[in-house]
């Protein structure tokens, strides 16, 4: 049980162009989903909590028009990299934490994005 | 603010060798702790938890427990295997905050056969 399955997992684009990740949970609903960026052989970065039904809270000096996040519903949210730039490749992850407990967050296993 | 301080990796061991990666915590409350354990090109799975303190976490040989004394969550087993190969993470997640997770900087692991 609580599966979190994250789209792509791999995408390679030119620089300009618009990158949508997608994070579902699939077997359980999540009011809450948290996204996070990675670099080599560093931590985890969160970069913003996407409420169901509301605005994203974004962390400090995470730009909001740069990172759209959509939480449409309480099984899926994206993240959209707008006019991405070499700077932004990284790995992404999500994870979402189940409407009935408190913790843990489940995380999907992640999108690595280049942009060339 | 809250924050996790992981020991500096690479750890490299031999197989059945005893595995501690050390982790402390500042934190105001009581927060709950977490090791997560990625794989090469995954994402992060939860190893263990504990939510106050003494508790012990414990899954597949791997344990920790929560210290409030030394504000410590050392993750310890005493026999690695060459699965177990992977970059480990220290969490905290407080209740008195926004529930988010703060993470220290992960602990590579290698286990040779």
């Amino acid at each position: 049980g609580a599966v979190v399955s994250q789209h792509p997992s791999w995408v390679i684009c030119k620089s300009g162009t618009s990158v949508k990740i997608e994070c579902r949970s699939l077997d359980f609903q999540a009011t809450t989903m948290f996204w996070y960026r990675q670099f080599p052989k560093q931590s985890l970065m969160l970069m913003a909590t996407s409420n169901e039904g509301s605005k994203a809270t974004y962390e400090q000096g995470v730009e909001k028009d740069k990172f759209l996040i959509n939480h449409a519903s309480l099984t899926l949210s994206t993240l959209t990299v707008t006019s991405a730039h070499p700077e932004d490749s990284s790995f992404y992850i999500c994870s979402a934490r189940d409407v009935q407990g408190y913790q843990p967050q489940h995380f999907g296993d992640g999108t690595r994005l280049s942009i060339l | 603010g809250d924050s996790v301080t992981q020991m500096e990796g690479p750890v490299t061991l031999s197989e059945e060798a005893f595995l501690t990666i050390n982790c402390t915590y500042t934190a105001t409350g009581y927060p709950s702790l977490f090791w997560y354990v990625q794989y090469p090109g995954e994402g992060l799975q939860l190893l263990l938890k504990a939510t106050k303190a003494d508790d012990k976490g414990s899954n597949k040989g791997f344990e920790a427990t929560y210290r409030k004394e030394t504000t410590s969550f050392h993750l310890e087993k005493g026999s690695v295997q060459v699965s177990d190969s992977a970059v480990y993470f220290c969490a905290l997640s407080n209740v008195s905050g926004s529930e988010k997770l703060v993470f220290g900087k992960g602990t590579k692991l290698t286990v040779n056969p």
